[in-house]
């Protein structure tokens, strides 16, 4: 297992298109997260996964943002109706306990870029 | 509520100085996690410590450094000789015992020249 896999890396679209990002995170974690970093800011926690609950989500994740996690495996984030304040990078990390001895781990992220 | 700050924006050193990268952080929990993560410009951040608020002990892992103060709630990060490949965005984070949500500063961006 190499890590937590975010794809795609980079997403550009039109305002107002529907988008989807995918992570694949470490096998045998069971917590998946998603963060959002806007430029120059830290990462803001959007929503967590154990298994395939979802446990929390943050006020920043409005109605159009959803995320699911099938079978407790892979989870998908998707956006609606993008708007430019979308653009930011977006994370997904995953751990196999609650701040386990080493954290998190991240993947590289998805950029998505809203035109 | 909980907060994390990292005053310093930027800053820039020559090779072989060393630098301290400050962090505050608010809680109201007594129990609570501090954690550093490296971003380099691939994006991916890379967890470098997590340490509990019971322990308060330094720690030293190679040329990094960890100075842990509840009297002023701070966790301040140094580097000695620092190197090229340590230039990145640090983050400061701050997680609660009940969820492992973490609460990121704003980043200290670390540029070492050559």
């Amino acid at each position: 297992d190499t890590g937590v896999s975010q794809n795609p890396r980079h997403k550009i679209t039109k305002r107002g298109q529907n988008v989807t990002f995918r992570c694949d995170p470490i096998s045998e974690h069971n917590r998946l997260y998603w963060y959002r970093q806007t430029l120059g800011q830290g990462p803001e926690f959007l929503t967590y996964f154990q298994n395939e609950a979802q446990l929390e989500k943050s006020r920043l994740l409005s109605d159009r943002f959803s995320a699911e996690r099938p079978k407790g495996s892979f989870s998908t984030l998707e956006i609606q109706r993008t708007e430019q304040g979308d653009s930011a990078m977006y994370l997904c990390a995953s751990s196999l306990i609650i701040t386990g001895e080493d954290g998190y781990t991240f993947g590289s992220g998805t950029r998505l870029t809203v035109v | 509520a909980q907060k994390v700050t990292q005053a310093q924006t930027e800053i820039s050193v020559v090779e072989k100085e060393d630098v301290t990268l400050d962090c505050v952080y608010e809680t109201r929990d007594t129990t609570y996690y501090l954690f550093w993560y490296k971003q380099p410009p691939s994006g991916e951040l890379v967890f470098l410590i997590r340490r509990n608020s019971f322990d308060e002990q330094n720690e030293i892992s190679g040329r990094y450094s960890w100075n842990f103060q509840k009297s002023t709630s701070s966790f301040n990060f140094t580097i000695t000789a620092s190197q090229v490949v340590d230039s990145a965005v640090y983050f400061c984070a701050l997680s609660a015992r009940d969820t492992d949500k973490l609460i990121f500063g704003t980043g200290t961006r670390l540029q070492v020249f050559p």
